[in-house]
């Protein structure tokens, strides 16, 4: 019973362009919501989160969406770089993310296209 | 801010043999998680402390995992009598609040 989906396993998009990567989840005790960037033979490195009592957060380059009806998260790279070429992991956590802790996806591969 | 450290890198054993990996957590993080990952999957949760206490442990894979944090500061994972099932990606985090920083992981192969 996988909690939390991201059902593109790879994203190819053009150097310039906006990347959208998509996340899905079927647990409403979900309220925290992350996203993880991971390069090959490195852990997981934080990228940006958003809380479930909003429904946008931005920062610099990334944004994230949260629609709580749709149980649904979107993560938008505007403009894309190669450097954002990597492994995207979306998250979620319900409590505060401590004896739960965090329910990832299996992750999208985004690569950027020069 | 050192960052969360796991040695060792990489760990080949063979089925059956015990392994311990270690963590060390940035210093002033009470919360202290372990992952394990495996390919094309994302990281798996596994068990968390805080501080010294052991406040999740019922998602360790089996019997034959184990965790400690003695003193509240760096973790062990053992893994007993390993199986060629447990090669993956083993993962330590450690946070203040809701944000775990993740470790660059141990890789085991069992062979």
């Amino acid at each position: 019973d996988q909690q939390v989906k991201q059902n593109s396993p790879s994203l190819s998009v053009q150097e310039g362009r906006i990347s959208i990567l998509n996340c899905d989840y079927t647990n409403s005790m979900f309220d925290y919501f992350l996203w993880y960037k991971k390069y090959p033979a490195e852990g997981p490195t934080f990228l940006i989160s958003i809380s479930s009592i909003k429904d946008k957060n931005e920062d610099g380059r990334f944004t994230v969406f949260l629609n709580k009806s749709a149980k649904h998260l979107s993560l938008h790279i505007v403009p894309s770089q190669p450097g954002d070429s990597a492994v995207y992991f979306c998250a979620a956590s319900a409590s505060g993310g401590g004896a739960d802790g965090l329910t990832f996806g299996k992750g999208t591969h985004l690569i950027i296209q020069p | 801010d050192t960052g969360v450290s796991q040695d060792p890198r990489h760990k080949i054993t063979k089925r059956g043999q015990n392994v311990t990996f270690r963590c060390d957590p940035i210093s002033e993080h009470n919360r202290l998680y372990w992952y394990r990952q495996t390919l094309g999957q994302g990281p798996e949760f596994l068990t968390y402390f805080q501080n010294e206490a052991q406040l999740e442990k019922s998602r360790l894979l089996s019997d034959r995992f184990s965790a400690e944090r003695p003193k509240g500061s760096f973790s062990t994972l053992e893994i007993q009598r390993t199986e060629q099932g447990d090669s993956a990606m083993y993962l330590c985090a450690s946070s203040e609040s809701y944000r775990p920083t993740f470790g660059s992981g141990t890789r085991l192969t069992v062979v």
